[in-house]
């Protein structure tokens, strides 16, 4: 079954409003990441965390990793229309770094 | 530096044809991987290695095969295509060291199978 769960799969907003997805495991994960594709794109990576609690902010995005280490989240504030693309997140799980669990990934729609 | 390079870009086959996916990188990474993407499903994962010689299965390994001859190269082969097949499949590698295990994306292939 899914290993990482990832809401909502999909998001409209207005330029200028805020979006956050968010990602839990039914495991335990040693970290998290985030991947942002555009449309007709591949996955480009954003950041890692690691450790429990740990909070990054990059300009408007505000990314953080769960006490328990199961959950994290993506926040964007005020979105632009470069915003637009699919959020994914994945984790590994264990010292196993050879396969990384995927989020189904949220798809952002941002109106201008 | 190529990073991960996927050949073709577009593949159109019909039902039962057999071929390869190909997949390169020229960064020396130790873990390769092949995804495929579908419309609300995300990535999957198909089969992943962990270095020359060492492959595994992921989520979705039935229909396709790999190998890993090679630390640059990881062919990904179907043996009968069939239709449920059609997708976008992502090749990608990330460095063995940690912490910084971020995975590096080709471009994609995309196959249609009629």
């Amino acid at each position: 079954g899914q290993q990482v769960m990832q809401i909502p799969q999909y998001q409209h907003v207005q330029e200028g409003e805020d979006f956050t997805t968010y990602c839990n495991s039914s495991t335990t994960l040693s970290n998290i990441q985030w991947y942002k594709q555009r449309p007709g794109g591949h996955p480009v990576f954003l950041i890692q965390l690691v450790k429990s609690g740990e909070v990054k902010k990059q300009k408007r995005l505000t990314f953080q990793f769960g006490e328990a280490k199961k959950n994290s989240s993506l926040h964007i504030t005020a979105t632009q229309t470069t915003d637009v693309g699919t959020y994914f997140c994945a984790g590994h799980r264990g010292s196993t770094l050879g396969r990384l669990y995927f989020g189904r990934g949220t798809q952002l729609t941002v109106w201008p | 530096n190529a990073g991960v390079t996927q050949t073709p870009k577009f593949q159109v086959l019909k039902t039962g044809q057999s071929m390869t996916l190909q997949c390169a990188q020229d960064m020396n990474h130790e873990y390769m991987s092949w995804y495929r993407q579908d419309p609300g499903m995300g990535l999957r994962l198909i089969h992943y290695s962990v270095g020359a010689g060492i492959t595994d299965q992921g989520e979705v390994p039935n229909g396709y095969n790999v190998s890993r001859s090679t630390t640059e190269d990881f062919p990904l082969r179907l043996l009968s295509a069939a239709p449920s097949q059609t997708s976008v499949y992502f090749c990608a590698s990330s460095y063995k060291g940690a912490p910084r295990v971020e995975q590096f994306f080709g471009p994609g292939t995309r196959l249609t199978v009629l």
